[in-house]
């Protein structure tokens, strides 16, 4: 069964940092694209960033262009996003994904309030 | 940026009837490897997103044969056969044919 654990949301200031992770099991991680996907609340679904199977692609929304650094770890079946300069408007839940689509995580709530 | 519109954004059903979401792609998701990576995913109050649907027409591992999505170059319909209490929620559209991968702004389907 394919699962994917996200961590390391929290409350943060505006202008500081968080490193979310994502760990996977149950299909072979190296294998696969991924992608970090958040929800503010009340709202729809965003894409974030993506990255190639084998960590040496990745790609950033606009809006997190600059500021986001995805990366992986193969050998440890994790997904990592760091997130600097955090703004109120990136409090969101943040998914990682496999894929375009295929398998979701549970979500980490990122809060940045002053 | 591909924009993903969907129609309606608000459906309400009564259960046991048909329902349809409609999604438009302001270009085509054809992708060099000739397919089009056009996805479905319901979302449950409180819940993850989970995938319905890939690749405009393939029912995902477990989605009931209920579910069935159609649709070619820019136009794409899922439709619900007949809707069942554990259908409510919210119904995105996702094209996952390059890079940004943007999603319609949800319909949300409830029970008359």
């Amino acid at each position: 069964e394919v699962h994917l654990l996200e961590s390391g949301g929290g409350l943060v200031q505006p202008g500081g940092s968080l490193r979310l992770s994502c760990t996977a099991s149950g299909f072979i991680f190296s294998n696969f694209g991924m992608s970090w996907v958040r929800q503010a609340p009340e709202t729809g679904l965003e894409w974030v960033s993506g990255i190639s199977a084998s960590g040496g692609s990745t790609y950033y929304a606009d809006s997190v262009q600059g500021r986001f650094n995805m990366s992986r770890d193969n050998s440890k079946n994790t997904l990592y996003l760091q997130m600097n300069n955090l703004r109120a408007e990136d409090a969101a839940t943040y998914y990682c994904v496999s894929g375009g689509s295929y398998f979701w995580g549970q979500g980490t709530l990122v809060t940045v309030s002053s | 940026e591909i924009v993903m519109t969907q129609i309606p954004l608000s459906s309400p059903v009564t259960l046991g009837q048909p329902a349809s979401i409609s999604c438009r792609s302001s270009q085509s998701l054809v992708n060099s490897d000739g397919d089009a990576y056009l996805s479905w995913l319901h979302q449950r109050p409180g819940q993850p997103p989970r995938l319905l649907i890939y690749k405009i027409s393939n029912r995902f591992s477990g989605v009931p044969d209920r579910f069935s999505g159609s649709g070619a170059g820019t136009d794409f319909t899922l439709k619900i056969s007949r809707v069942e209490t554990e259908d409510v929620g919210v119904y995105y559209c996702m094209h996952a044919t390059r890079f940004p991968y943007t999603f319609g702004q949800g319909t949300k389907l409830e029970i008359k």
